[in-house]
């Protein structure tokens, strides 16, 4: 079946600017969760959804930062005034529950540049 | 506050050799740990997920040990090719989210 799908796989910015990025999880995957990596550094945790509610949003940097899933499959990571320090690559996984033992399935990413 | 740290953070070997990944962590309290594939421009692949109350897991060439006591895992990699190159990351399960170390690149030289 199809993996974890995200777009835009590329997007370039002006500092300022509001962007939304968007992640297609693996069909029937009550789990999702999104995080950010920067150049060099392992994956940063955003936030995890179960069904539509978010979780834990614990990892968001700030509040302009919001992610929505409101009919528990697909998700939008949403940034506000962007700031060159938002350039990164947005990961999105999926997993079949938030178990402890469930393997988390990644997409490809969106590489997100801030001008 | 959990710190997953991987070393070395590169490494190049001949076509053939066998060698090992380390990754260590500073909280023992995980639930499992996972070894992740990064490929350039691509998602991560899982490799292996090694439970708290296990010592390790094979899947074909790879072989992931983890010693909790001590906060360290290795991946083991026997008779590593040129489609082995990649960013090999480390993850622990830790307090509900994963936890990543910063990663291993791994050139396999041909």
């Amino acid at each position: 079946g199809a993996g974890v799908s995200q777009t835009p796989s590329n997007k370039v910015t002006e500092k300022g600017k509001y962007v939304e990025l968007r992640c297609d999880p693996i069909s029937g995957h009550t789990a999702l969760y999104w995080y950010r990596q920067s150049l060099g550094q392992g994956p940063e945790f955003l936030i995890y959804f179960q069904g539509t509610g978010a979780a834990d949003d614990s990892g968001l940097p700030n509040d302009r930062f919001f992610a929505v899933r409101p009919e528990g499959s697909v998700s939008t990571l949403k940034i506000q005034r962007t700031e060159r320090g938002d350039s990164a690559v947005y990961l999105c996984a999926s997993s079949t529950a938030h178990g402890t033992t469930d393997t988390q399935y990644f997409g490809p990413g969106t590489r997100l540049t801030v001008l | 506050k959990q710190e997953v740290t991987q070393i070395p953070a590169a490494l190049s070997v001949p076509e053939g050799e066998n060698l090992v990944l380390n990754c260590s962590f500073t909280d023992s309290a995980i639930y499992n740990l996972q070894w992740f594939r990064q490929d350039p421009g691509k998602g991560l692949t899982s490799l292996l997920l090694i439970q708290s109350s296990q010592r390790e897991q094979t899947s074909g060439r790879l072989n992931a040990s983890l010693d909790k006591s001590s906060g360290r895992s290795t991946l083991y990699i026997a008779a590593s090719q040129p489609g082995d190159s990649a960013t090999y990351l480390c993850a622990v399960h830790s307090n509900y989210q994963l936890i990543w170390g910063a990663g291993t690149k791994l050139i396999i030289k041909p």
